[in-house]
């Protein structure tokens, strides 16, 4: 069962545009919602993490925006660059519990 | 910077034989964590330590694979005998119990089953 559905699957933006991913969840004992960026060969790196208790949070170019009631979360990329193109994967946690279930990722890619 | 340190970084093996991979968690991290990415895909848990103790493995294949963390520091993931579906990314990460639930992955050991 696919408990964090993640949207689009790629993504062409223009150097200088918005980045927009988009999550959805199930599960209401999540309570943590973090953001990793993955660049080939690599492993997943936290890029930006929310917490339900606040409907947005933002570091630098970054921010996620949260709707608790629709159970949807998204990344915000503002003036997206090419050392932005990676993949993208949400994530949610239980309380309590570390055990992140991740979305299936967005390919981005930024264009000159 | 610490950094989770994996090995090897690729491996290829063929179907039926058996194989393992490493892990070395940042030190003072007490929960690690091995999670398998098949390409295209997101990061599916595979099995958490607590220092030495296992918490979930509910997801682990446990006829095939087995996970140790002998003295709560590195660990070893071993699949025997491999198959062809196994092959994917093996990624570990660990975390401190600091509450800022925090991961920290390592880069991946790529197995390819021939």
């Amino acid at each position: 069962q696919q408990q964090v559905k993640q949207s689009p699957q790629s993504l062409i933006v223009q150097k200088g545009g918005i980045s927009i991913i988009n999550c959805a969840y199930e599960n209401t004992a999540f309570d943590y919602f973090p953001w990793y960026q993955q660049f080939p060969g690599k492993g997943p790196a936290l890029l930006i993490a929310i917490r339900p208790d606040v409907s947005e949070k933002k570091e630098g170019r970054f921010t996620i925006s949260f709707n608790k009631s629709a159970k949807q979360f998204s990344l915000h990329i503002m003036d997206s660059q090419p050392g932005d193109s990676a993949t993208y994967f949400c994530a949610a946690s239980p309380f309590g519990n570390e055990k992140l279930t991740f979305g299936t990722g967005t390919r981005l890619t930024i264009i000159p | 910077e610490a950094e989770v340190a994996q090995s090897p970084r690729y491996k290829i093996t063929e179907k039926s034989q058996a194989v393992a991979f490493w892990c070395d968690p940042i030190s003072g991290h007490a929960t690690l964590y091995w999670y398998r990415q098949i390409l295209g895909q997101g990061p599916e848990l595979l099995v958490q330590f607590q220092d030495e103790s296992v918490v979930d493995d509910s997801q682990l294949p446990k006829d095939r694979f087995s996970a140790e963390r002998l003295k709560g520091v590195d660990s070893t993931l071993k699949i025997q005998p491999a198959e062809l579906g196994d092959s994917a990314m093996y990624l570990c990460a660990s975390s401190s119990l600091t509450g800022n639930y925090g991961y920290t992955f390592g880069s991946g050991t790529r197995l390819t089953v021939v």
